[in-house]
C-alpha cells in the first residue's frame, strides 16, 4: 500500500564505512528525489532523476552517487561515511518535475559515528 | 536567490482556535507553491499545491492562498484540533525548466494544538 518506501528506516554506521539506502515508489511516477534534512530542519534536494536521467544535481560531495535502477526505484550510495553526513533522508516522487505534487517516503535517519 | 521564510517558527494554540501560517518568498517568479505537514520522525504529507495561477486551494478544513505579487502565501485551519499538531513546511517550485524540481523550502512552523 506504501506509495514511497525507504529502507532502512535508520541506518548507524562508523566513520569510513559505504552505505546505501534504497527507495522505491509505486505510484507510478517518472520522477524521483533525494533530498537531505539536516540538523536544523532544513530540507535541501540532492538528486533528482525523470525516466531515469539524471536531470538535477545539486552541489553534493561526489562521495555521494544516486543510481536508478527503473523508472519505480532511486537508490543513494554513500562512500567515505563522514559525521557531517549525518541526517534524515528522503526520497520523493512526482509525475514529472513541472512542478507537480511531490509524494515523500518516511526518510531514513542516519547516523555517522 | 529564491529565500523562503516561514514567521512563526513555533505555535501553540487550544483546540478549536483558528490557525494562521505565514510563508513568504523573496522572488516571485514562482511556478507553484505546496504545503506539507510533517509528523514528529515521519515523512511530509503534501496538503495542498497551489499553481501560480491560482489564488487559493481549500481541502476540508484547509485553505491556503497565494500572492505571488507580495511573495506570501497563508495556510489557515479551522477549529484546529490535537491531531493537528506537527510541524507544516511551505516549499516553491521555481519557474525555470533547469530548475524543474528543484523545491526550495521554508523552515517550517512547529504546531501544537493543546486539548
Amino acid at each position: 500500500d506504501t506509495a514511497v518506501s525507504q529502507t532502512p528506516k535508520y541506518l548507524v554506521t562508523q566513520m569510513g564505512n559505504d552505505k546505501s539506502i534504497k527507495c522505491e515508489q509505486n505510484l507510478g511516477h517518472d520522477t524521483m528525489y533525494w533530498y537531505k534534512q539536516d540538523s536544523k530542519k532544513f530540507l535541501k534536494i540532492m538528486f533528482s532523476y525523470n525516466n531515469k536521467e539524471l536531470i538535477i544535481n545539486e552541489t553534493v560531495p561526489n562521495r555521494f552517487s544516486p543510481k536508478s535502477p527503473d523508472k519505480a526505484h532511486l537508490n543513494l550510495h554513500i562512500n567515505s561515511l563522514e559525521l557531517g553526513d549525518s541526517a534524515v533522508y528522503f526520497c520523493a516522487s512526482s509525475q514529472d518535475p513541472n512542478g507537480d505534487t511531490q509524494y515523500f517516503g518516511p526518510g531514513t535517519r542516519l547516523t555517522v559515528l | 536567490k529564491q529565500e523562503v521564510t516561514q514567521i512563526p517558527a513555533a505555535l501553540s494554540v487550544p483546540e478549536g482556535e483558528n490557525l494562521v501560517l505565514n510563508c513568504s518568498f523573496t522572488d516571485s517568479a514562482i511556478y507553484n507553491l505546496q504545503w506539507f505537514r510533517q509528523d514528529p520522525g515521519k515523512g511530509l504529507t503534501s496538503l495542498l499545491l497551489i499553481q501560480s495561477s491560482q489564488r487559493e486551494q481549500t481541502s476540508g478544513r484547509l485553505n491556503a492562498s497565494l500572492d505571488k505579487s507580495s511573495g506570501r502565501s497563508t495556510l489557515y485551519i479551522a477549529a484546529s484540533q490535537p491531531g493537528d499538531s506537527a510541524t507544516y513546511l511551505c516549499a516553491v517550485y521555481p519557474p525555470s525548466t533547469d530548475s524543474w524540481g528543484k523545491l526550495q523550502f521554508g523552515a517550517g512552523t512547529q504546531v501544537v494544538v493543546t486539548p
